[in-house]
């Protein structure tokens, strides 16, 4: 079955640029989304179709994904952002979500 | 405004049997796609079954099928998920999420309904 790998864990300073990213085999031949969820909350689609932003969602969360690896990007962090990350992708017949990625902002 | 909210959950043995219920209002329901993702305490996301807007299509990961069937009636606007054979390990809160038009990705989550296989 197909797999996709986070990092368990980012730190990032408030106002620098986290990075996250998600890894599978021959990932951008697939569409690639990303939800944030904060402690007790449920998920939030932040993007989707690997770059493209839902409504209301700040312009400091972007995406990519090249080759076997995707990666979420949020530029300018800040407190708020500190939430698990989780990557996702179709795989024929089944979605698969990344195992997630906490942020930690220090 | 969307809403989706989840019912049914609750505490049973292992072997057992549940149903739960996600209501939708605020959009068209028939016209989306319709998904069950769970979570675990403590762990991460988990997607267990996808259903079309029309009923056509089904899919569910390995780890539930066999046991679990996804359905819905899109004249009372719900999605359902019928669960047997109930193992320790489907201890979860499970959500339904609405696919975005066009599928890919999940752009509206219930709050969940949390589920307990314990003797």
């Amino acid at each position: 079955s197909y797999e996709l790998t986070q990092p368990p864990s980012v730190s990032v300073s408030p106002g620098q640029t986290a990075s996250i990213t998600c890894s599978g085999d021959k990932l951008e031949e697939r569409y690639v989304c990303w939800y944030q969820q904060r402690p007790g909350q449920t998920p939030l689609l932040v993007i989707y179709e690997d770059a493209k932003r839902p409504s209301g969602i700040p312009e400091r969360f972007s995406g990519s994904n090249s080759g076997n690896t995707a990666t979420l990007t949020i530029s300018g962090t800040q407190a708020m952002d500190e939430a698990d990350y989780y990557c996702q992708a179709w795989d024929t017949t089944a979605n698969v979500f990344g195992s997630g990625t906490r942020v930690t902002v220090l | 405004e969307v809403q989706l909210v989840e019912s049914g959950g609750g505490l049973v043995q292992p072997g057992g049997s549940l149903r739960l219920s996600c209501a939708a209002s605020g959009f068209t329901f028939s016209s989306y796609s319709m998904n069950w993702v769970r979570q675990a305490p403590g762990k991460g996301l988990e997607w267990i079954s996808y259903i079309s807007s029309s009923s056509g299509t089904v899919y569910y990961a390995d780890s539930v099928k066999g046991r679990f069937t996804i359905s819905r009636d899109n004249a009372k606007n719900s999605l359902h998920l019928e669960m047997n054979s109930l193992r320790a390990e489907d201890t979860a809160v499970y959500y339904c999420a609405r696919d975005r038009v066009g599928g890919f990705s999940h752009d509206y989550w219930g709050r969940g309904t949390l589920v307990t296989v314990s003797s």
